[in-house]
């Protein structure tokens, strides 16, 4: 089976340009979350949707960051404008609704410039 | 809020030998979900085992299994037969039963030396 898959896998651009990061979840996986890891402050949540439907945003660092989820598979995590301090890795992750366990994606590495 | 702590920021360990990373949390709940997550310099988080509250008996995964300690909100990750592959960051994670967020704490470097 396919795991989650995130795309781009790597993304460097400049200040100010728009980002958008993409996750493909799991087959059949319901609950889908976006996780930003840095050094600074380590792994945390951004936002997290159940059947499509954003349930807790209040991760999401401000409004320049905006998250979709248009269908069961398929989600974006967009900055606009970027700044260098976004600069993170951003992983994706799915799981059935009201399980346990989080599968996570391989990751995007962003560099802002 | 719940919050995690890893309080060893790097430890290593000689090739077959066993290792103990350290994990404590705080919460206020009874019922929850306790995770150890390895990330390699892959990056991908891969999940190694996981442990429900209300179970008293320790989880264990191949070479991998854990000691929780739920008066003391403990849950300590050992690594028989330490290999090679094993060297990773290793994350400690938190997730109550009827929420979706997982609390992570700040990793544990391991390395492992042949």
């Amino acid at each position: 089976d396919a795991g989650v898959i995130q795309s781009p896998r790597h993304e460097v651009t400049e200040m100010g340009q728009e980002v958008t990061l993409r996750c493909k979840p799991i087959s059949g996986h319901n609950s889908l979350f976006w996780y930003r890891q840095t050094m600074m402050r380590g792994l945390e949540l951004l936002i997290y949707f159940n059947n499509n439907v954003p349930i807790d945003d209040s991760g999401m660092p401000e409004d320049r960051f905006s998250a979709k989820m248009p269908n069961a598979s398929f989600s974006t995590l967009k900055i606009q404008p970027s700044e260098p301090r976004d600069s993170a890795v951003y992983f994706c992750a799915s799981s059935l609704q009201g399980a346990d366990t989080q599968y996570f994606g391989p990751g995007t590495r962003l560099t802002v410039l | 809020a719940q919050t995690v702590t890893q309080s060893q920021p790097e430890m290593s360990v000689q090739e077959a030998e066993t290792v103990t990373l350290s994990c404590t949390y705080d919460t206020s709940e009874s019922d929850y979900y306790l995770f150890w997550y390895k990330q390699p310099p892959s990056r991908q988080m891969i999940l190694v085992i996981r442990q429900e509250a209300y179970k008293q008996q320790n989880a264990t995964e191949n070479r991998f299994s854990v000691n929780f300690q739920k008066a003391a909100k403990s849950f300590s990750l050992k690594i028989s037969d330490s290999q090679l592959g094993d060297a990773a960051m290793y994350f400690c994670a938190y997730r109550s039963k009827n929420g979706n967020k997982l609390v992570f704490g700040a990793g544990t470097i391991l390395r492992v030396k042949s």
